[in-house]
């Protein structure tokens, strides 16, 4: 496996079901992320995990749990989700190094859930 | 006044064409702009990247920026239908040392199609 992989790739779920979304990147990155992309939206940074920090944006719902087990897995718990939070989960992952003053996003290919 | 705009499109060009792809914003901190390509069912991936005001070119494609007028473009000479994507624009103020990400602002992406 290269780069960034995300399971499942389709996930359609009740408002009642808990269901995780997994991330992994084999890039030997230092930083993942969580993105929401919907429809005619822009994407939505959702989660940022680094080795040293996790940056949550405040209005993300609770029904929303990230996870960051180590530097390579990400995942993203799922419950009681409702029909709006349909849309595309995109995980990415970046090296951020001192001193450079780029940090280039590695997307995955995205999570197309679908809350009935 | 959203702090990224862009054009949705779809926009759709003869082979051959120069496309422009073009984003305005808001926020005067903004230094950093990219432009990610996000083929269907894909995520997106990144195509250029620029640091302040000026141009850089990369073989068929220049990306522009002009923060005086808060507008910053993507060029796409000699397109082919490979070009197919959505277009997403996104910036940010600024980089943290160690992974952990300032607001990366995306645009809500321009859907490009390139006939034959």
């Amino acid at each position: 496996e290269t780069g960034v992989t995300q399971t499942p790739r389709h996930l359609v779920m009740g408002m009642t079901n808990k269901k995780s979304l997994k991330c992994e990147q084999h890039l030997g990155h230092n930083a993942m992320y969580w993105y929401k992309q919907s429809a005619k939206k822009p994407l939505e940074l959702m989660f940022v995990y680094s080795l040293e920090e996790r940056v949550e944006n405040n209005s993300v719902p609770s029904r929303f749990s990230p996870e960051c087990p180590n530097s390579s897995h990400l995942f993203l718990h799922l419950h009681t989700l409702q029909p709006e939070d349909s849309a595309l989960y995109l995980c990415a992952s970046s090296q951020a190094r001192a001193g450079e003053y780029t940090d280039t996003q590695y997307f995955g290919p995205g999570t197309r859930l679908t809350v009935l | 006044q959203k702090e990224v705009e862009q054009d949705p499109g779809p926009l759709s060009v003869p082979e051959g064409a120069i496309v422009s792809l073009n984003c305005t914003y808001s926020n005067s901190a903004f230094q950093y702009f990219m432009w990610y390509r996000q083929y269907s069912r894909k995520g997106p991936e990144l195509l250029m990247y620029t640091y302040s005001s000026g141009n850089k070119e990369d073989g068929r494609f220049t990306a522009q920026v002009d923060k005086s007028s808060k507008y910053i473009s993507l060029f796409i000479r000699d397109s082919q239908p490979s070009d197919s994507a959505t277009y997403l624009c996104a910036m940010s103020a600024t980089w943290n040392y160690g992974g952990s990400q300032g607001n990366l602002i995306f645009g809500k992406g321009t859907k490009l199609s390139v006939k034959p």
